[in-house]
């Protein structure tokens, strides 16, 4: 199986910061990675497809980079309701398998 | 759009079989991949597996215990788990699986995905 690891597994900040989430692979995975948001009681949702591609009707503020073993999430400038929890996950092999999750809290 | 409704029992006895369905609307369920994903309380998620209209795949963590079956006449997937312990207490969540084609290469992820249900195993 190929292991994802985020980090940190939590994170303090505040509106209008700038948050960076770490993920690394155990294995190349090209730029076969997702990022989903999850809220708390709700289903996750699908941010960045494809290491850096913005899916529709998500705000510009999150952004994705990375290819190989380690990938990036940016959001530029922290809202209120972007206080969740954030996994990563790849589909490079047949097993897709997810971070572990980063809670981002107030 | 495509939306997905779980649907199933919440409470599921040990070492009895779980059965969950996935009803689809806004899209025929015979043209894409549908999938199950389960989030213990309080931890990550774990991919179960995905059907096709000609194939299934499964986690091999739990694939002896795993079928995942298509109702097309009901736009509907189903998900069973046999001989289940605590363990398997989860929200489970049904998905699709999407993608593009970019330069010749093909990328695919989970969605949209349905509200989840809750299945606790107990006595």
């Amino acid at each position: 199986d190929i292991q994802m690891t985020q980090s940190p597994s939590s994170l303090s900040a505040s509106v209008g910061d700038r948050v960076t989430i770490t993920c690394r692979a155990s294995q190349t995975i090209s730029s076969y990675l997702n990022w989903y948001q999850q809220k708390p009681g709700k289903a996750p949702k699908l941010l960045i497809y494809a290491a850096s591609s913005l899916q529709s009707g998500v705000p510009s503020r999150f952004s994705g980079s990375g290819s190989g073993t380690d990938f990036t999430l940016t959001i530029s400038s922290l809202q209120l309701e972007d206080f969740a929890t954030y996994y990563c996950q790849q589909s490079y092999s047949t097993l897709w398998t997810f971070g572990q999750g980063t809670k981002v809290e107030i | 759009q495509v939306q997905l409704q779980e649907s199933g029992p919440g409470l599921v006895k040990p070492s009895e079989t779980l059965s969950l369905t996935c009803t689809v609307s806004g899209g025929s369920i015979s043209r894409y991949y549908w999938s199950w994903i389960r989030q213990p309380p309080g931890k990550g998620l774990e991919y179960i597996g995905y059907i096709y209209y000609s194939g299934t795949n499964y986690n091999p963590s739990l694939k002896s215990r795993v079928t995942v079956s298509l109702d097309t006449s009901k736009n509907q997937f189903s998900l069973r788990l046999t001989s289940v312990t605590a363990a398997d207490t989860a929200v489970y969540y049904c998905a699709r699986r999407w993608g593009i084609a970019v330069a010749g290469t093909e990328y695919y992820w989970f969605d949209p995905w349905g509200q989840g249900t809750l299945v606790t195993v107990s006595s």
